[in-house]
């Protein structure tokens, strides 16, 4: 059974830098294919892919967002970690981590989410 | 980046009728395109990946099609369940974009 859940901060100050980790079982980031994606969704809105790492340490980010992104792995602990510096107000949502297989390029099985709210 | 536009962006249809949702990428995506369905408060739930082809579980009232850049997602009969958001998204090119979603409503 896949499960993943997300932790971090639920309220951050502009300028910070955010860190949010996804816990996972079910699975292991060391076999062939698998990969752990983030997606966040401000309120209200749509959903916005953000990074995205794969078993083999490849990792993709949205060019819009990728000089502030960082997108790191701890195989050992089952975690995938993202790092999104100098943070603010439009960068408010729910940001949810995902599982997927290379293959397939889907989002199969998601966390619950984490709501970040960015205000002084 | 691929953009999806997705149509309409609200739906008000009632329980039993036939819900057609579209979703058109700016360019081809080949048939790399999936669908989720977003209730309040949770997590999107994959439906429909690589256009046609129902995610585990997902009942066979929910199908997908099209190729390139139009792509439907239909829901044979509306359950009271149904109503809810979705999205597509493509894997054709990197970033993985969404579309902006289609919320279905009760009429």
């Amino acid at each position: 059974q896949i499960t993943l859940k997300e932790s971090g901060p639920t309220l951050v100050k502009p300028t910070q830098t955010l860190t949010l980790t996804c816990t996972f079982s079910g699975f292991s980031l060391s076999t062939s294919g698998v990969g752990v994606g983030w997606i966040r969704q401000p309120p209200g809105k749509a959903l916005e892919w953000l990074a995205l790492i794969y078993w083999n340490d490849d990792k993709r980010y949205s060019p819009s967002l990728k000089s502030r992104l960082t997108i790191t792995k701890d195989t050992s602990k089952n975690q995938v970690v993202l790092t999104m510096t100098n943070m603010d107000p439009v960068d408010t949502a729910t940001y949810y981590c995902a599982h997927t297989i290379a293959a397939a390029g889907t989002l199969d099985y998601w966390g619950q989410g984490t709501l970040v709210t960015v205000s002084s | 980046e691929i953009v999806l536009t997705q149509s309409p962006a609200t739906l008000s249809l009632s329980p039993g009728e036939r819900a057609t949702l579209s979703c058109r990428a700016s360019q081809s995506v080949s048939s790399y395109l999936a669908w989720y369905q977003q209730k309040p408060g949770q997590a999107p739930r994959l439906l429909i990946y690589d256009a046609s082809n129902r995610a585990t579980g997902i009942p066979a009232r929910f199908s997908g099609s099209g190729s390139g850049t139009d792509f439907t997602l239909t829901i044979s009969s509306l359950e009271p369940e149904d109503f809810a958001v979705y999205y597509c998204q493509q894997r054709s090119n990197w970033p993985h974009t969404f579309g902006q979603g289609t919320r279905l409503e009760i009429k």
